[in-house]
């Protein structure tokens, strides 16, 4: 167990429909990243935020938009869903900024699937 | 971030030391060497990472050499649930900014 929550673990919806997943990064951890691996491609990195302020942007679609909010988890909200949204998306958490040695911890995934 | 290459597969018998090398000839002085795994659609799980001199935890050995251009993982005893995509990452250990970049990583594939 990371330490790393993520909800929902399971989502189907449909093309056009906006989902939200959420995420509780471990005790203490100042940064939270977003990463999709879809079925066919690896990890890739979506967005990163340290203490409520975005800090890394990576390839993510102006559809997607993220925020960390002042208790530190995360949403990241996908809107007008299509059939290749479908993935798993990762959360991860690490203690962050100057004093971070860089170990991110991984949540367990949200998998979405879009029908 | 230094780009780095691993081969895209190996295998390894059960209870049998597991070595995966990495490259990394590009490999600035400030930036790390880290490792993480992905068991089948699990999050990546941190294993260890270094700088420049050989580090050891509970999962695994990290071997530097002395130009620091490669490296290598060794899981002392593989055992079935071993099985995984093993990527090496290098980068800077401050995050601010910095991103771990995951490349296609390497499938070990422990065999009874």
């Amino acid at each position: 167990d990371s330490g790393v929550t993520q909800t929902p673990k399971h989502l189907i919806t449909a093309t056009g429909q906006r989902v939200t997943l959420r995420c509780s990064p471990r005790s203490g951890d100042l940064s939270v990243y977003w990463y999709q691996q879809s079925l066919d491609q690896g990890l890739q990195f979506l967005i990163q935020y340290y203490n409520g302020e975005e800090r890394a942007k990576g390839n993510i679609l102006e559809r997607f938009s993220a925020q960390q909010f002042p208790d530190l988890h995360s949403e990241l909200n996908l809107s007008s869903l299509e059939l290749g949204d479908s993935a798993l998306y990762f959360c991860a958490s690490s203690v962050g900024g100057e004093i971070g040695t860089g170990e991110l911890f991984f949540g367990e995934g949200s998998r979405l699937t879009v029908l | 971030d230094a780009k780095t290459t691993q081969p895209p597969s190996m295998d390894c018998a059960e209870g049998r030391a597991a070595n995966l090398p990495c490259n990394h000839s590009t490999i600035s002085g400030n930036e790390y060497v880290y490792w993480y795994r992905q068991i089948h659609s699990q999050g990546p799980q941190y294993i260890i990472h270094g700088l420049k001199n050989n580090e050891t935890n509970e999962m695994a050995s990290l071997i530097i050499t002395e130009d620091r251009k490669s490296s290598t993982l060794i899981l002392p005893h593989a055992t079935l649930r071993d099985t995984a995509v093993y990527y090496c990452i290098v980068r800077v250990a401050r995050e601010y900014g910095n991103k771990l970049v995951f490349g296609a990583g390497t499938i070990l594939r422990v065999k009874s």
